[in-house]
Formats: C-alpha cells, sequence, structure tokens
C-alpha cells in the first residue's frame, strides 16, 4: 500500500531560519500530497496539498512540490516565525481508499 | 472553510466509566467521518471510518465492542469510549470528508481524554 517516510526531528532553528523538511513517499499512481500542521493542544490543519505532479502547494509563506522523480514532498519554508512551532505530518492517501496515511511527524521549534 | 468541532475538548473520567465525544460538520454535510488516536510524540493512528446510516468500519486491532461509534447524521458522529481504563487515555481526534470532488478530509480539534 501507499506510504510516506518523513524526517523525524525534531527540528530546532531560530527565527528567520530556513526550512526543509522531507518526505518521501510510495504509491501506486500519482495520489494527491497533503502536509498538514498541527499547533500544540489542538487538531490538524491542512497546510498545503499538491494533487499532481509538478504541482506547488503553497501557503503562509510554506512551499512543497510534488517530484515524481524523486517521489518526494518536501516542505520548506524561506523565513520562519515562532508562531511556526507545531508538528508538521506528511500525508496521502491509502490506495483506493479515502483514508489517509501519515508519516510520523516532525517537531518543529523556533526560537526568537 | 469547512469547520468540524468536537466535543468536550478535554474530560477525566473514572475507569470503568464510558465516555462520549461528539464530531460535528458545522457548515457541511458529511457522509464519512473518521477517527483517530493519537498517543504522546506519536502520528495519528486510524480506528475507524464512520458512515452515515451504516455500521462503522474498524480497523485492525481496534475493539469495535469498546469503541462504540454512531453516525446517525450527515454532521454528527460520535465515539463511546466503553468501560474505559487509564491505557485508553490518549488524545482522540476526528475527521469529516468534505463535499465536493476534492474528497478532503477536514480535522476536529480532538478530545483529550484522561482516565484516571
Amino acid at each position: 500500500g501507499n506510504s510516506v517516510t518523513q524526517m523525524e526531528g525534531p527540528v530546532t532553528l531560530s527565527e528567520e531560519a530556513f526550512l526543509t523538511i522531507n518526505c518521501t513517499y510510495t504509491a501506486t499512481g500519482y495520489p494527491s500530497l497533503f502536509w498538514y500542521v498541527q499547533y500544540p493542544g489542538e487538531g490538524l490543519q491542512l497546510l498545503l496539498k499538491a494533487t499532481k505532479a509538478d504541482d506547488k502547494g503553497s501557503n503562509k509563506g510554506f512551499e512543497a512540490t510534488y517530484r515524481k522523480e524523486t517521489t518526494s514532498f518536501h516542505l520548506e519554508k524561506g523565513s520562519v516565525q515562532v508562531s511556526d512551532s507545531a508538528v508538521y505530518f506528511c500525508a496521502l492517501p491509502e490506495g483506493g481508499s479515502e483514508k489517509l496515511v501519515f508519516g510520523k511527524g516532525t517537531k518543529l521549534t523556533v526560537n526568537p | 472553510g469547512a469547520v468540524v468541532s468536537q466535543h468536550p475538548s478535554r474530560v477525566i473520567c473514572k475507569s470503568g466509566t464510558s465516555v462520549k465525544i461528539e464530531c460535528r460538520s458545522l457548515d457541511f454535510q458529511a457522509t464519512t467521518m473518521f477517527w483517530y488516536r493519537q498517543f504522546p510524540k506519536q502520528s495519528l493512528m486510524l480506528m475507524a471510518t464512520s458512515n452515515e446510516g451504516s455500521k462503522a468500519t474498524y480497523e485492525q486491532g481496534v475493539e469495535k465492542d469498546k469503541f462504540l461509534i454512531n453516525h446517525a447524521s450527515l454532521t454528527l458522529s460520535t465515539l463511546t469510549v466503553t468501560s474505559a481504563h487509564p491505557e485508553d487515555s490518549s488524545f482522540y481526534i476526528c475527521s469529516a470528508m468534505g463535499p465536493g470532488p476534492s474528497r478532503e478530509q477536514f480535522f476536529g480539534p480532538g478530545t483529550r481524554l484522561t482516565v484516571l
């Protein structure tokens, strides 16, 4: 079945640093890919998504490009803020299903 | 955007009691909802898929008699943890499948269950 492998972290950065969180996937076909963010004590929020190969999802300064050649969907942000401190999950649909398969999550802490 | 609520946000109960958690889609109808469990510092584990008007589909290893799911309307699914024990303490998150072709899941804010 479909799966994702995500950089586990934790990741600690200073404010305005560049962020990359790696995510690679294994999938049948070209399913949509997602990044979710979970702030402390809260549920998940969709951060961005890409529905087909070569698409770039972007939101709140975060970007991720659906790369079929490297089966990757790395999350990037050029200048992180303290408010970006959260856990980030890469996800994709389970093959032939509406269920989502999540990576293990990467905790990001941004220090002022 | 589509909003999903959960109630309560936090509950503490004694061992042996049952706890009901509600998941509501506030501004859309959801024929399909999902229930997840999240242990500290871990990813989400799908427990079951809840379909309106039919029995829930449970993931392997999840006790259906322990975690009762009822999806009685297009905007409400409930998860009842029966005879709760301390090992059931966890963060429970629901999601609702949104309308339209994208079939995007919208997540609730989660319910923190602590069983004493």
